[in-house]
């Protein structure tokens, strides 16, 4: 139940394309859901956040989908750029992520073609 | 604005050793946490600190310790070193109260058990 899990693995597209990474997840007691992105070598950083009272985010060209009564998630990337390059992380989390004890899905090595 | 710093970046140890691994979280934050990042597991959380006192434990064994002091800064240990601790050991800090923290990772802390 406290498994998040994310597909797919590896994922590669075309610049201009539009990755989506999907997330799911068993706990009902999560209620923030957080997605970083990692470059080698780096810590992971947070890219964007949803609570469960909202169906859809967007911050730039990122935005997160969520449907609530399926229990999946998941992040889209509008116009790629081969900068966009990186592992990506989706993972929840609860007390409205107030506290730091996440639970990280396995991440989505992302690539990017010029 | 100092970022998260881990130190050593990286140390190579024996089986049967024993490391401790040092955070120093964003000034003003309170609350340190620890993730274990591997290829197979990802990233895992082992514990979290907030204002000296452990508030979250993952599912670690008992060989896996931490502390934070009056400053916010953080040590993880781990005894009896194991080959499966190898690993890259991240610290997040945050404010660590109510609302979304955004969790902010240090580089890492590279462990390669031999």
């Amino acid at each position: 139940q406290q498994q998040v899990k994310q597909s797919p693995q590896f994922l590669i597209v075309q610049k201009g394309g539009i990755p989506i990474i999907n997330c799911a997840y068993e706990n009902t007691a999560f209620d923030y859901f957080p997605w970083y992105q990692q470059f080698p070598g780096k810590g992971p950083a947070l890219l964007i956040a949803i609570r469960p009272d909202v169906s859809e985010k967007k911050e730039g060209r990122f935005t997160i989908s969520f449907n609530k009564s399926a229990k999946q998630f998941s992040l889209h990337i509008m116009d790629s750029q081969p900068g966009d390059s990186a592992t990506y992380f989706c993972a929840a989390g609860r007390g409205g992520g107030s506290q730091g004890n996440l639970i990280f899905g396995k991440g989505t090595k992302l690539s990017v073609k010029p | 604005k100092a970022g998260v710093t881990q130190t050593p970046r990286y140390l190579i140890k024996t089986r049967g050793q024993q490391v401790t691994l040092s955070c120093s979280p964003i000034s003003g934050h309170r609350s340190v946490s620890w993730y274990q990042q591997t290829p197979g597991q990802g990233l895992q959380f082992l514990f979290e600190y907030f204002s000296e006192t452990q508030r979250n434990k993952g599912n670690f064994p008992g060989r896996f310790s931490g502390r934070q002091f009056s400053n916010s800064r953080s040590e993880m240990n781990v005894s009896t070193l194991e080959l499966g601790d190898s690993a890259l050991y991240l610290c997040a800090s945050s404010w660590g109260q109510t609302g979304a923290n955004v969790l902010t990772f240090g580089a890492g802390s590279r462990l390669t058990v031999l």
